[in-house]
């Protein structure tokens, strides 16, 4: 069992739809990290969420850290042809990285 | 300002071979990890080098090794590869410092092919 559970793994979307992956888990977590990996990178941080509850916004993304701390959720949207890539979640202890399984998202023009 | 740098970016390799890959964190860093990441997988930490030392290591067998050198730059050796080897190499450098602050950043990767 991984620490982080993501969902879906795999997402395609139109153009212009509206999506949202997950991350889950049964532990709890001081912070919690979103990565987006595009094909031929590496993870390029997202955003960090600290406070139970917490919404930040980046653009058209929104990301949700949950009232308990173990769980968060990312919203997209009217996604575009750029935001193709994988979604990963992760938790960082002492800049050690500890990843979900991703969520590789495609959207189609 | 160059951020992290590896190579080579691909390379293919026999079954029992040695392999060694390079690092260059970004400017300023002087911590590096390796991670290693399967086709459609999330990265698994191997391991972590501050002051040219082994400071944190994760679930991988001793034929993983590395090394980090006076200028922070890293290697990462891998022996008696095994077809289960390959995947995406990926290093990554930040600071010492902990904290939601201190931003982890990674290079582009080396794909590792093992026939």
């Amino acid at each position: 069992t991984q620490l982080l559970e993501q969902s879906p793994q795999f997402l395609s979307i139109q153009e212009g739809e509206n999506l949202t992956v997950y991350c889950n888990s049964s532990s709890v977590f001081s912070s919690l990290q979103w990565y987006r990996q595009e094909p031929g990178e590496g993870p390029v941080l997202l955003v960090t969420v600290v406070t139970g509850g917490e919404v930040k916004k980046l653009k058209r993304l929104t990301f949700q850290f949950g009232d308990a701390r173990k769980d968060s959720s990312l919203h997209i949207t009217a996604a575009q042809p750029g935001d193709t890539g994988l979604y990963l979640c992760a938790v960082n202890a002492g800049n050690m990285l500890t990843f979900g399984g991703g969520t590789r998202l495609m959207v189609k023009p | 300002d160059a951020g992290v740098t590896q190579s080579p970016t691909h390379l293919i390799k026999t079954r029992g071979q040695q392999v060694t890959l390079r690092c260059s964190p970004k400017s300023g860093h002087d911590t590096v990890s390796w991670y290693q990441q399967a086709l459609g997988q999330g990265p698994q930490f191997i391991f972590q080098y501050y002051e040219e030392e082994e400071r944190q290591r994760g679930n991988f067998p001793d034929r993983f090794s590395g090394h980090q050198f006076p200028n922070y730059s890293s290697e990462l050796n891998v022996n008696a590869l095994l077809l289960g080897d390959s995947a995406l190499y990926l290093c990554a450098s930040s600071l010492r410092m902990t904290g939601p602050g201190n931003t982890i950043y990674f290079g582009e990767g080396s794909w590792l092919t093992v026939v």
